[in-house]
């Protein structure tokens, strides 16, 4: 069946520095969303990225669609305390997504 | 506009029992998947109903079962409980499937666990 990687698993980082979470897919994907789920929370959906090569920017979160569409990742500048939490990407099979293993960010202020 | 309403927020239950779950999705979505989410993993996909039936099912034996009512709303079923159903249940609702550009809008999930 489909599988979605997430590496890595856990990232600590000091306040204002950078992050960046890797999600690979063993298929190619449609296309790929990412979330994220605050620690007690649940999955909270940021944005979607449809095309080879794509990149889109939400303030500091970039986030970009490999050529192949099986890979995608999410870089954060600049860190900050409000960040913290899990980082899911979900990639396309069939008509629902599967959600890969997820990375756990934790900023220290 | 409301968004996904899941209840009980917190289950406990014992090995062998019977347990449902309810979702109401967010105004305007047709489409409902269940997701167990175990501690510190992703979310899995357990089915998806649209239009009262059964679309797609993931990897979860015939002891999982669901509903949806003519309103959307869903009920997720889990028979003969085991330890490991233990886990936050998630309902998460779309207009349509697979979600469109604007994902799938997440319930706050249900916490079962089994004892």
């Amino acid at each position: 069946g489909q599988q979605v990687m997430q590496i890595p698993q856990y990232q600590h980082v000091q306040e204002g520095e950078d992050f960046t979470t890797y999600c690979n897919s063993s298929t190619t994907l449609s296309n790929i969303q990412w979330y994220k789920q605050r620690p007690g929370g649940h999955p909270v959906f940021l944005i979607q990225l449809v095309k080879s090569g794509e990149v889109k920017k939400q303030k500091r979160l970039t986030f970009q669609f490999g050529e192949a569409k099986k890979n995608s990742s999410l870089h954060i500048t600049a860190t900050q305390t409000t960040d913290v939490g899990t980082y899911f990407c979900a990639g396309r099979g069939g008509n629902q997504f599967y959600f890969g293993t997820g990375t756990s960010l934790t900023v220290i202020p | 506009d409301a968004g996904v309403t899941q209840s009980p927020t917190h289950l406990i239950k014992t090995r062998g029992q019977q347990v449902t779950l309810r979702c109401s999705p967010k105004s305007g979505h047709d489409t409902v998947s269940w997701y167990q989410q175990a501690l510190g993993q992703g979310p899995q996909f357990i089915f998806q109903y649209y239009e009262e039936e059964e679309r797609q099912r993931g990897n979860f034996p015939d002891r999982f079962s669901g509903h949806q009512f003519p309103n959307y709303s869903s009920e997720l079923n889990v028979n003969a409980l085991l330890l490991g159903d233990s886990a936050l249940y998630l309902c998460a609702s779309s207009l349509g499937a697979p979600p469109g550009p604007h994902g799938y809008t997440f319930g706050s999930g249900t916490r079962l666990t089994v004892v």
